[in-house]
This record gives C-alpha cells, sequence and structure tokens, in this order.
C-alpha cells in the first residue's frame, strides 16, 4: 500500500523568508511525487512533479522540491514567501503504471506580512 | 474556457434523497476521476474510469454509483443521501498514457450538504 505523511498541520512562516512544507511517502518501487495547492473554496491545482531524473524539480509560483530517496522525503521549498502563497498543501504519491494517487492530508501554510 | 467542470457546484438535500453531480471536461483527457474531501480536509479517491472503463472503485457505499457517457463526462449518483455523505466532491481528470506521471487536473468541486 501507499501512503504520504505531511507532518505538520500548519506551517507559519513571515513574509519574504524561506519556506518549507515536509513530505514523506511509503510505495513499491519507485516513486511519482506530486504537490497540489489548494485555495479556499477552490480545487486543487497542480504544482510540480518528480518522476525521474534530476532530484530537484522546479515548479509553478517559484516553488520547487527536493527528492531524497534515502529519507523517501520530498519536501517543498520556496526561497520567498508571498502572502498569497497561504493556502493549504497537498503532497502526494504513485507507483508506476497506476491511476491511484494517494494524497497527504494537507498542511495549511500561512505567510504572514 | 474552463477546463474541469462541475454542476451544481453547491448542493444541499435532505436524508434519504437521490441527486447527482456532473462533470466535463475539455481538454481531450481519457481519465477522469471522483474524489471526496472531507471536514477536515482529507482527500480521497473513489472511482476513475480510463475510456470509460472503470479501473478504480474504492471502497465506498454501493449507494455510489459513477457513469462515464463518454471520455469527457462522469458523472456521480448517490442514492439514499445520509449525513455522512456531506462533503465537497472533486472531479479531476489527467491525459492520455501511462496514469503515473500524468499529473491530474481538478474541478472546482461540488459542496454537498445533506440534513
Amino acid at each position: 500500500a501507499q501512503s504520504v505523511a505531511q507532518p505538520e498541520d500548519q506551517v507559519n512562516v513571515a513574509e519574504g523568508n524561506p519556506l518549507t512544507v515536509k513530505c514523506t511517502y511509503s510505495v513499491s518501487g519507485n516513486p511519482y511525487l506530486f504537490w497540489y495547492v489548494q485555495y479556499p473554496n477552490r480545487g486543487l491545482q497542480f504544482l510540480l512533479k518528480y518522476i525521474t531524473g534530476d532530484n530537484l524539480v522546479k515548479g509553478s509560483y517559484g516553488f520547487e522540491a527536493e527528492f531524497n530517496k534515502s529519507q523517501t522525503s520530498f519536501h517543498l521549498k520556496k526561497p520567498s514567501a508571498l502572502v498569497s502563497d497561504s493556502a493549504l498543501y497537498f503532497c502526494a504519491v504513485t507507483g508506476a503504471g497506476s491511476y491511484q494517487l494517494t494524497f497527504g492530508k494537507g498542511t495549511k501554510l500561512s505567510v504572514i506580512p | 474556457d474552463t477546463a474541469v467542470s462541475q454542476t451544481p457546484k453547491y448542493l444541499v438535500t435532505q436524508m434519504g434523497n437521490d441527486k447527482s453531480i456532473k462533470c466535463e471536461q475539455n481538454l481531450g483527457h481519457d481519465t477522469m476521476y471522483w474524489y471526496k474531501q472531507d471536514s477536515k480536509k482529507f482527500l480521497k479517491i473513489m472511482f476513475s474510469y480510463n475510456n470509460k472503463e472503470l479501473i478504480i472503485n474504492e471502497t465506498v457505499p454501493n449507494r455510489f454509483s459513477p457513469k462515464s457517457p463518454d471520455k469527457a463526462h462522469l458523472n456521480l449518483h448517490i442514492n439514499s443521501l445520509e449525513l455522512g455523505d456531506s462533503a465537497v466532491y472533486f472531479c479531476a481528470s489527467s491525459p492520455p498514457g501511462t496514469g503515473s506521471y500524468n499529473e491530474q487536473f481538478f474541478g472546482p468541486g461540488t459542496r454537498l450538504t445533506v440534513l
């Protein structure tokens, strides 16, 4: 069975500071990893994904994520947070050949002006 | 143009009623999904169709029945609604090809409230 853990329910960061939202995963075989963002009363929007190759993945709105196979982690990062980044962030994992995406419970990011 | 659309956006109904939620995508995708997001924001897959064929059928009550009349549409019918069915239901779609590495595109959600 595949699973995702997002250990923090909420992350608070000051505007302009770097941010990290943590994610660890468990899956059989090679992982395919995703980050999505959900703004209030909206659907999820895709941010970035890791399939293979470079461990540092760059995505939308200046976000990036680092895949670490030994630590089974895929943390989301941004060098300088904006107030508009405040939202709910979901990490998700699936395995090769699977259509089934398993989501973490989400981390609420609050960027304080 | 809306990529993945759902109707209605809000649905308020009484226990025991039957209701449907419709989903349409204009992205030319082959695979569509239904998710349930509960009050704690936990997101869980319910069903998935690929080229009108059911490929994911998670453990949900059989009061929930998906129907895919064509690749662009995936509807969700719910019989005998219960209080616990209150949630936000999201439709999503993903492009053709191996499902694993394709990101999913989500609709705006349908907030179902059962009274």
